[in-house]
């Protein structure tokens, strides 16, 4: 079956760096995606990683994807107050013409300065 | 550059009243999609376009709620005779005809059922 899950909350310290975990059920994922979601607003996409690859790094993020586990995780170097929002895991499944995307709950970083 | 664009950005409705929200894709993307947000949840799959054609539709699209591309450009989702359950987030995403193209996201609608 498809399920993603996430754990829900995530508390750092300004300067740290904060890492988010996501693990996803589905073997034949072919993307897994990384999103931020502000109060009221819609969903900004972070960056996303091919499932053939093990390691994308884009600025402060630095994605890690193991397949066998099927475990990916989001790093944030050097955290800001304006990365608290909610984090959003989703994987692509192969197979589906849509390319729907199936969503975590999300994570909610708090920032503390 | 202008994003995916959703109206209306608020509304709130009686039980039992339709509903109509508008979504204007980044005007290159062929494919259009439709997520429902609850409080606390991540967004779920309604249905997917491509183009004018209505490719998938998920189980959570009951017989109430109706979405159309008439054009292959702008969707709307109808919602009829709402009822309390119906009280979500509403998000279009679009994205290029390429497996490898991502989906991104417009501000939502948020619909408040009194």
């Amino acid at each position: 079956g498809e399920d993603v899950e996430q754990s829900l909350f995530l508390s750092v310290r300004e300067g740290d760096s904060s890492v988010i975990n996501c693990t996803y059920t589905d073997s034949s994922s072919t993307y897994l995606y990384w999103y931020k979601q502000e109060p009221g607003a819609g969903l900004q996409l972070l960056t996303y990683i091919f499932s053939n690859m093990d390691m994308k790094q884009d600025q402060r993020l630095t994605v890690l994807l193991n397949k066998k586990d099927k475990h990916l995780s989001l790093r944030i170097a050097d955290t800001q107050t304006g990365d608290s929002a909610i984090y959003f895991c989703a994987e692509k499944v192969l197979g589906n013409q849509g390319g729907k995307l199936i969503f975590g709950q999300g994570t909610e970083l708090s920032v503390k300065p | 550059d202008t994003g995916v664009s959703q109206d209306p950005r608020h509304k709130i409705t009686k039980r039992g009243q339709n509903v109509t929200f508008r979504c204007d894709p980044i005007s290159e993307h062929n494919r259009l999609y439709w997520y429902r947000q609850t409080l606390g949840q991540g967004p779920e799959f309604l249905t997917y376009f491509q183009n004018e054609a209505q490719l998938e539709k998920s189980r959570l699209l009951s017989d109430r709620f109706s979405a159309e591309r008439p054009k292959g450009s702008f969707s709307t989702l109808e919602i009829q005779r709402t009822e309390q359950g119906d009280s979500a987030m509403y998000l279009c995403a679009s994205s290029g005809q390429y497996s490898n193209q991502p989906q991104h996201f417009g501000d939502g609608t948020r619909l408040s059922i009194l």
